[in-house]
């Protein structure tokens, strides 16, 4: 099963509208990461959450991380074509052998008609 | 230009041929991994490496072998591909292993026949 959920798995809005992504995590999350792919491309770092109730935005696009460090949300206000693509939220999770590593959601496909 | 590169971009083999896929990074990173993204599973790790000479196994490691002899590189080998291994996979690497951007390459996509 993955230790990240996120959902909706496929989102699809008219340009101009706000939209929500949301990833969930059984375990405390150390650090939460969101993602932007275009198809088959690599991934474009959007945000890193650390802080349970962070609140950081860039442009548009606004991520949070729940007080409790288990859920993260990702909100775009005014939707335009440009956001399509899917977005992928990572925690870091750590290894019982060294260090810690990355982990993904299945990913959230968004399609936004003009 | 701060950048992860990989080669070759696309790859299409058979079954049992070995390969190898580079990854080089230009940012000075100690930490560098290896994933493959399939549909319906995600981006799942493959193996990773927190620095020179030091590798681990991530989620999906069978089949799969990694060496990190010098900082910059951490090349993927497939000793003997199988179909199963057709995937979309992507070298990524970061300052530290957490609390990191992690920058990720353009992605190889390898197909075995």
């Amino acid at each position: 099963s993955q230790e990240l959920e996120q959902s909706p798995q496929s989102l699809i809005v008219q340009e101009g509208k706000n939209l929500t992504i949301n990833c969930t995590s059984s375990k405390t999350l150390y650090g939460l990461y969101w993602y932007k792919q275009k198809y088959g491309e690599g991934l474009i770092f959007l945000m890193m959450l650390q802080k349970g109730g962070e609140e950081k935005s860039h442009e548009k696009i606004t991520a949070k991380l729940d007080e409790k460090k288990q859920q993260s949300s990702l909100h775009i206000t005014a939707s335009q074509p440009s956001h399509a693509g899917i977005y992928l939220c990572g925690a870091d999770r750590m290894s019982e052998t060294s260090g810690s590593r990355l982990t993904f959601g299945e990913g959230t496909q968004l399609t936004v008609n003009p | 230009e701060a950048q992860v590169t990989q080669n070759p971009r696309y790859l299409i083999t058979v079954t049992g041929k070995k390969l190898t896929v580079t990854c080089s990074q230009n940012m000075n990173h100690e930490y560098m991994s290896w994933y493959r993204q399939d549909p319906g599973l995600g981006l799942r790790q493959i193996y990773y490496s927190m620095n020179v000479e030091v590798t681990d196994k991530g989620d999906v490691p069978e089949g799969y072998k990694v060496s990190r002899k010098e900082k910059r590189n951490f090349p993927l080998i497939l000793e003997s591909p199988s179909p199963n291994q057709t995937s979309l996979y992507f070298c990524a690497s970061s300052l530290w292993h957490m609390a990191n951007e992690q920058f990720f390459g353009p992605g190889t996509r390898l197909t075995v026949l």
